[in-house]
């Protein structure tokens, strides 16, 4: 089976321009969550979809991310514009029902 | 690569010890529980995972361990490995409610040879 693909693997910006990251979950998990990873830290939630739905977007700064996942499959997250405080490694896991959730290898993002 | 946790507790343990990495988790509500490793540069590898009707669960070389009187959970790895060493953290949710993982802050795992 397939794991969770995302990309970029690597992306470097200057602060104020914007950047997107793409996933690709499990085949079949209709769950998709975004979480941000600052260094030395556990994974943060910032979105998690049902489908195409929102579940929960409590932690997600909405003046400057925005998340879509249509067609309930891929989805992407943007910043824009970005800061520097947004250096971090972005990952994307999915769940089903009788599964845990699966992380992808991240997005590593650096705001210079 | 960058390591993922350069402040987390670390825990030394010499090649061929067992080790055992702890979690206190925070919603008395939580009723699923998984353990992950994140190796530097990676994302996070699903471990081991436990339903709360379980106090027990093992799987290769892994045992995890549910104490929901004191909402703690414990991870151990026998006959410790150097391609063991890596972050360790648990996730917690309740299936009765979105699905959402809190995560905790993590172990870093150092095996000595």
């Amino acid at each position: 089976e397939a794991g969770v693909a995302q990309s970029p693997r690597y992306k470097i910006i200057e602060k104020r321009q914007s950047v997107a990251f793409w996933c690709n979950p499990i085949s079949g998990h209709a769950t998709l969550y975004w979480y941000q990873q600052i260094l030395g830290q556990g994974p943060k939630l910032l979105i998690q979809f049902q489908n195409n739905g929102v579940v929960d977007d409590s932690q997600l700064p909405k003046d400057r991310f925005s998340a879509e996942r249509l067609k309930g499959v891929d989805s992407t997250l943007k910043i824009q514009p970005a800061k520097l405080e947004d250096s971090a490694v972005y990952l994307c896991a999915s769940s089903s029902r009788i599964s845990g959730a699966f992380f992808g290898q991240g997005t590593r993002l650096t705001v210079v | 690569g960058e390591s993922v946790g350069l402040h987390l507790p670390t825990l030394s343990v010499q090649e061929g010890d067992n080790s055992i990495i702890n979690c206190a988790y925070s919603n008395s509500a939580s009723d699923y529980f998984i353990w992950y490793k994140q190796e530097s540069g990676k994302g996070p590898q699903f471990i081991i995972d436990i339903r709360s009707n379980m106090d027990k669960r093992q799987g290769q070389r892994v045992t995890v361990l549910l104490n929901k009187t004191v909402k703690h959970l414990s991870l151990q790895i026998a006959a410790t490995q150097p391609g063991d060493s890596a972050v360790y953290f648990c996730a917690e949710t309740s299936t009765s409610g979105t699905y959402k993982y809190i995560f905790g802050t993590g172990t870093r795992l150092k095996v000595l040879a």
